[in-house]
């Protein structure tokens, strides 16, 4: 079955310091979402990619999915207190309405 | 307020009782999903619903049955309880179309500890 895979599984850094989370497939994906848990929370819709090689940014979020759509990063740049939390990949499954979810990668903010 | 709501927030459960979590939703979405999260794991798809009427398997399906009777509900159920689904359960929708799911909107979650 498909595998969605996030390294690393946790991350410390202290503010100010830049962040990235990487997720791997073991299938080709059609797109991929990103989505931001809060400590306690549930997850939100961060973003989407769907084509190849394509680059999405918000404000300091910077968003990859690559060449071969198996992969894709998210990168925080200057990263901040409320940056904290869990960051989720997610793929769709061979029908296109299953979504699998990446093990997760969890970011702690030092001040 | 639209979204997804689910009952209850928590629960203490013994192991053989049988429970329902439910989850409503009030966006219309066409698909719906459970998913469990587990420190470590990740959160990962139990069952899924493409549209009332119809139940598809995830990742991890034993021991748990849902229903779609209509498009607003998709109730989850542990027939017999264990300790292993000591977990956060959250619920999830998204309006699909023929290419494919989009944007997912979760619930606050539902912690269930089996005892």
């Amino acid at each position: 079955g498909q595998q969605v895979m996030q390294i690393p599984q946790y991350q410390h850094v202290q503010e100010g310091e830049d962040f990235t989370t990487y997720c791997n497939s073991s299938t080709t994906l059609s797109n991929i979402q990103w989505y931001k848990q809060r400590p306690g929370g549930h997850p939100v819709f961060l973003i989407q990619l769907v084509k190849s090689g394509e680059v999405k940014k918000q404000k300091r979020l910077t968003f990859q999915f690559g060449e071969a759509k198996k992969n894709s990063s998210l990168h925080i740049t200057a990263t901040q207190t409320t940056d904290v939390g869990t960051y989720f990949c997610a793929g769709p499954g061979e029908t296109g309405n299953q979504f699998y979810f990446g093990t997760g990668t969890s970011l702690t903010v030092i001040p | 307020i639209a979204g997804i709501t689910q009952a209850p927030t928590s629960q203490i459960l013994a192991a053989g009782r049988r429970m329902t979590l439910r989850c409503t939703q009030d966006m219309r979405h066409n698909a719906m999903y459970w998913y469990r999260q587990d420190l470590g794991l990740g959160l990962r798809l139990i069952h899924y619903s493409n549209t009332a009427g119809t139940t598809g398997k995830g990742e991890v399906p034993d021991g748990y049955s849902v229903s779609r009777a209509n498009t607003d509900d998709f109730p989850l159920t542990l027939a017999s309880a264990v300790p292993s689904q000591t977990s956060v359960y959250f619920c999830a929708s998204s309006w699909t179309s023929g290419t494919g799911a989009n944007v997912l909107t979760f619930g606050a979650g539902s912690r269930l500890t089996v005892l």
